[in-house]
């Protein structure tokens, strides 16, 4: 167990919805990480986030959006949702901006577009 | 941009050595990690190098060449549950600030 926790774990819905993500980062972090995994794709790196501001951008749709709150988890917002949205969403929390040297994941989110 | 190339697919025999091998090409080179990561399940850190060379941690070690843009994760005396993916990840500080690009993973088959 990492101490990273997500919900919820599995998520099946339609084309065009919304959906919301959440995670919890390990006590003490200030980092959390989301990440994408399709099948056909690696592990793709969204969004960071180190306490409450946003740090470093990745692959992330503009349809996608993210946020962490003052208690530190965050919430990866998914909107008009299509097919090719359909992955293991993970998220990742780190000791801070330049600090800890790994990454710890979460369970993981797999979500399902139909 | 980053480029990060590793096998697709290894298998090797219970008991034996293998080693995975992993190239890059980044900007702002920070640390090179190594994940093991079972289907649908979370990566797990195995490894970390930053400066060049070999880094033993069990059954496991790492290597890392920085002027070759090169390292390995040696498995040695495989065991079944070995049978994963792993990542190699490279941490990039280019943007400012620290971020991991993942390569698209080595399964590892491991047979009796």
């Amino acid at each position: 167990d990492s101490g990273v926790t997500q919900t919820p774990k599995h998520l099946i819905t339609a084309t065009g919805q919304r959906v919301t993500l959440r995670c919890s980062p390990r006590s003490g972090d200030l980092s959390v990480y989301w990440y994408q995994q399709s099948l056909d794709q690696g592990l793709q790196f969204l969004i960071q986030y180190y306490n409450g501001e946003e740090r470093a951008k990745g692959n992330i749709l503009e349809r996608f959006s993210a946020q962490q709150f003052p208690d530190l988890h965050s919430e990866l917002n998914l909107s008009s949702l299509e097919l090719g949205d359909s992955a293991l969403y993970f998220c990742a929390s780190s000791g801070g901006s330049r600090g800890s040297n790994e990454q710890f994941f979460g369970p993981g989110t797999r979500l399902t577009v139909l | 941009g980053q480029n990060i190339d590793q096998p697709t697919e290894m298998t090797a025999t219970e008991g034996a050595i293998v080693q995975i091998n992993c190239t890059y090409q980044t900007s702002g080179f920070n640390g090179l990690f190594w994940y093991q990561q079972h289907a649908g399940e979370a990566p797990t850190f195995l490894s970390y190098n930053v400066l060049d060379g070999l880094e033993e941690k069990g059954r496991f070690s790492s290597f890392l060449s920085r002027s070759k843009g090169y390292s390995y994760l040696l498995l040695k005396e495989l065991q079944m549950k070995d049978s994963a993916s792993y990542l190699c990840a490279v941490r990039d500080l280019g943007t400012g600030f620290q971020k991991l690009v993942f390569g698209t993973g080595t399964r590892l088959l491991v047979s009796p």
